[in-house]
């Protein structure tokens, strides 16, 4: 397994338009995390995913923002109607659980919003 | 709501130099752990630090947890420019696990020839 892979790498959009990230975790790992990180700052949860169930996403930055795991496997996230405000990283990590807790992260995706 | 707080923020430092890197967090948990992110690049795990006393030892890194002071410290031994990266902790709940972890605004450390 070569780790959590994310797509796209980059993605550029125009303000108002929807976009979906997608994220392939360890395939062992049954924890799916998603975080946004902007520059200067440290990631900030966002939701995650035990399996199927989305667990806790209550910290999702606004209801354009929303996500799913259909299949206990990968996961999408998507941001509807666009603002420039939403222009950051946004990173995938997958863990085992029980176990450390201990998160192993994607490259991300890094969105701009124009 | 739990907060994490880094001291320093930014550290230039010369190669050879030894220096230390905090932590603290606001509420109790008894998990802590230490990333390292390059410039454009995800986070890498460094320590995970599961216990009061808990020391980890990698290279020229050491990270220690003290769970009653609500602290941790990365300690940079005979610093070389290759550990130049920014450097976040991350804390979860005591009873582990239900919100994720929450990350400090990192340490940029910059390590100079």
């Amino acid at each position: 397994d070569t780790g959590v892979s994310q797509d796209p790498r980059h993605k550029i959009t125009k303000r108002g338009q929807n976009v979906t990230f997608r994220c392939d975790p360890i395939s062992e790992h049954n924890r799916l995390y998603w975080y946004r990180q902007t520059l200067g700052q440290g990631p900030e949860f966002l939701t995650y995913f035990q399996n199927e169930a989305q667990l806790e996403k209550s910290r999702l930055l606004s209801d354009r923002f929303s996500a799913e795991r259909p299949k206990g496997s990968f996961s999408t996230l998507e941001i509807q109607r666009t603002e420039q405000g939403d222009s950051a990283m946004y990173l995938c990590a997958s863990s085992l659980w029980p176990n450390t807790g201990e998160l192993f992260f994607g490259e991300g995706s890094r969105l701009t919003v124009l | 709501e739990l907060k994490v707080e880094q001291n320093p923020l930014f550290l230039s430092m010369q190669e050879g130099k030894n220096y230390t890197i905090y932590c603290n967090y606001s509420t109790t948990s008894d998990r802590l752990y230490w990333y390292r992110q390059d410039p454009g690049k995800s986070l890498e795990s460094l320590f995970v630090l599961l216990s009061n006393g808990a020391v980890k030892q990698e290279g020229r890194l050491m990270a220690s947890l003290d769970t009653k002071a609500r602290l941790s410290t990365l300690h940079i031994t005979a610093a070389v420019h290759d550990l130049s990266a920014t450097y976040f902790c991350a804390v979860v709940h005591s009873g582990g696990g239900a919100d994720g972890l929450t990350f400090g605004k990192g340490t940029h450390l910059i390590i100079q020839p």
